[in-house]
């Protein structure tokens, strides 16, 4: 199984400040690799798909990068809304075995 | 407007069953693979299984294959969970979500709200 390892653990930052995510896969998936966002008592929402593809309505702020085993989710400059628990998550071979990383927590410095 | 949304969760004991549904609206439920996830209390997002658009494959998790059985009713658009032999790391909540990838599982959007499964005694 794939293991994604996510860095940091948390992230306290600024409205306005960068926020630089990382993600790093076992073994190689390719450009497999998708982000969510998840807000305190909501459902999880995809941000970046094939690691640098943004989904629909997501701001440009966001930005995915990497391939292979090391990916980064940035936003540039962080909103107020942006404050949140990220998510990576790669599908692995097939059959399929889906695996999220443990998340980033972006908290209010 | 795409929607999914899950009912029947609840609290269940330890050995108990439970069937959670997924109902869709507002795409081609056939066309779509599905997938269910689950995350426990404060704890990250675990993948639970997925279901190609047609039903006929399913894949799971390794903690719920043999306990677990994902199926859907297409005249109904929706997706089921049934949970059997429940243990108490199963507790959290349920999300349902459309694979958005053309059934490779690579990314999903959109998530349902999500139902919440207790298992107590």
């Amino acid at each position: 199984e794939i293991v994604l390892t996510q860095s940091p653990a948390t992230l306290s930052l600024s409205p306005g400040d960068r926020a630089t995510l990382s993600c790093r896969a076992s073994q190689s998936v390719s450009s497999y690799l998708a982000w969510y966002q998840q807000k305190p008592g909501q459902s999880p929402r995809l941000l970046i798909y094939d690691a640098v593809n943004r989904a629909t309505g997501v701001p440009a702020r966001f930005r995915g990068s990497g391939s292979g085993t090391d990916f980064t989710l940035t936003i540039s400059s962080l909103e107020p809304e942006d404050f949140a628990v990220y998510y990576c998550q790669q599908r692995g071979n097939w059959p399929p075995r889906v695996t999220f990383g443990p998340g980033t927590k972006v908290d209010i410095k | 407007e795409v929607q999914l949304l899950e009912s029947g969760g609840g609290l269940v004991q330890p050995g108990g069953s439970l069937r959670l549904s997924c109902a869709a609206s507002g795409f081609i439920f056939s066309n779509y693979a599905m997938t269910w996830v689950r995350q426990a209390p404060g704890k990250g997002l675990e993948w639970v299984s997925g279901n190609s658009g047609n039903g006929a494959d399913t894949y799971y998790a390794d903690s719920v294959k043999g306990r677990f059985t994902v199926s859907r009713d297409r005249s109904k658009n929706t997706l089921y969970l049934q949970m059997n032999s429940l243990r108490g790391e199963d507790t959290a909540v349920y999300y349902c979500a459309r694979d958005d990838s053309s059934g490779w599982f690579r990314w999903f959007d959109p998530w349902g709200q999500g139902t919440l499964v207790t298992v107590s005694s």
